[in-house]
This record gives structure tokens, sequence and C-alpha cells, in this order.
């Protein structure tokens, strides 16, 4: 099983549309947790950070089930402009080396 | 602000060959990272240094050597370079750990090797 795992899509959806995005870990030790976006071709720009308590960034919203092992990105009103893949990142247990484990992405496509 | 800058962006390099990949950062962050990424692999880390003269093994070292002489420098070399290390490298860097260290990235450098 890997550390981190995305459905890595495509999702399909229409403008205006609500998506959401789940990824799995396995690591009941992670403490920090975060959403990154990769446009085609470019480097991954960190989107927002899971915080324990949940956080919203405008249309972007993201959760954390320590629970179940889980964090969720949810895009509301979704944007043409949101097309592209949302890779979630885990830190390596409880090491303090600052290493992320990354999922493979879920990629987006936001259709007119 | 620059960032992190990764040169060269595009390289072919012929099996055997050796190269080195150079990375800069100029947020004086401590923490410094080589990923590969592949189709259907995602990010792997290949190596990583917690700070100046320190570096260490991460998930995909086989094939890879790093030097961190300069805080602001991070080195990833290949001895004698093999089609499956065929890849796009991105280095990346951050500050010490704490609740939201995420990472900056370099844009890349795709290499081929044939």
């Amino acid at each position: 099983r890997k550390e981190v795992e995305q459905d890595p899509g495509p999702f399909n959806v229409p403008e205006g549309a609500t998506v959401a995005f789940n990824c799995t870990y396995s690591n009941s030790a992670s403490q920090s947790f975060f959403w990154y976006r990769q446009d085609c071709r470019k480097e991954p720009k960190l989107l927002m950070s899971v915080y324990s308590s949940g956080n919203e960034d405008g249309r972007f919203t993201a959760q954390l089930n320590r629970a179940s092992q889980y964090i969720s990105l949810l895009i509301r009103d979704s944007k043409l402009s949101d097309s592209a893949t949302y890779l979630c990142a885990v830190n390596h247990g409880s090491s303090n080396t600052g290493k992320l484990i990354f999922g493979q992405g879920t990629t987006l496509q936001v259709k007119p | 602000n620059a960032g992190v800058t990764q040169t060269p962006k595009f390289r072919v390099l012929k099996t055997g060959q050796s190269m080195t990949l150079l990375c800069a950062q100029d947020m004086n962050h401590e923490y410094m990272y080589w990923y590969r990424q592949d189709p259907g692999m995602g990010l792997r880390l290949i190596h990583y240094s917690v700070g100046e003269g320190t570096t260490a093994k991460g998930e995909v070292p086989d094939g890879y050597n790093v030097s961190r002489l300069k805080k602001q420098n991070f080195l990833l070399g290949l001895e004698s370079a093999a089609p499956s290390q065929t890849s796009v490298y991105f280095c990346a860097s951050s500050r010490r750990t704490g609740p939201n260290y995420g990472y900056t990235f370099g844009s890349g450098t795709r290499l081929t090797v044939v």
C-alpha cells in the first residue's frame, strides 16, 4: 500500500460546479498536511496547508480527518483556471527532516 | 525574489555520460530536497539536506549523488546516466519544520537519457 494515495481522476466538471478530492495516508504519526497545485509541465505550487480544524481560502476548503487518515480539498464554483493536477503531501511520520510524501495527484478538468 | 532556481532546464544525455544539476535558493532555507517526477509514479524523493554540509538518502537514491557545500546551493550529480533516469527533476526548499513549512519548488529540469 502506498503511503499517500489519491484517485488520479480525471475529474471532468462544468464551470460553477463543486468538486471534492480525497487523499488517504498510512502513517498515523504524520503531523503536517498540504495541498499543491501543478499545472501542465510546471512545478508544484503550494495551494494551502491543512489544519486540524479545517481551513478555508476563498473557494477552497481543506479538511483533515485523523481518525480515518485522510485529507480533503473542496473547490466551490469551479473556474476554467482551476484545471490542473492537485497533489496532496504528508510529512514523513514523526520525522523532523521536513520530508514530504506526495500522492500521485488528481487531475481536474473544468469545462465551459 | 528568484526563490528556487534550477539549471539547466533541459538536457539530453547519452547513456554513461555524467552531469550535475544545480539548485540555488535565496530564501535562507535550511532544508533542501531533490525529487524526480515520472508519469504514474508521482514525486519521489532522491536525496535531501537539513543544513549546510549534510545530506541524506531519500526513497530512490541509487545512481545519484548530492552535495551541499553552501547553504544556498544543492547539487545533484549523475555519475553514469542510464535511460531509467529520464525524468523531470525538481528541487525544493523549506524553512525548518513547523506547522506550515510547505516547500518552494524550482521550475524543474527535464532530462532525457538516450
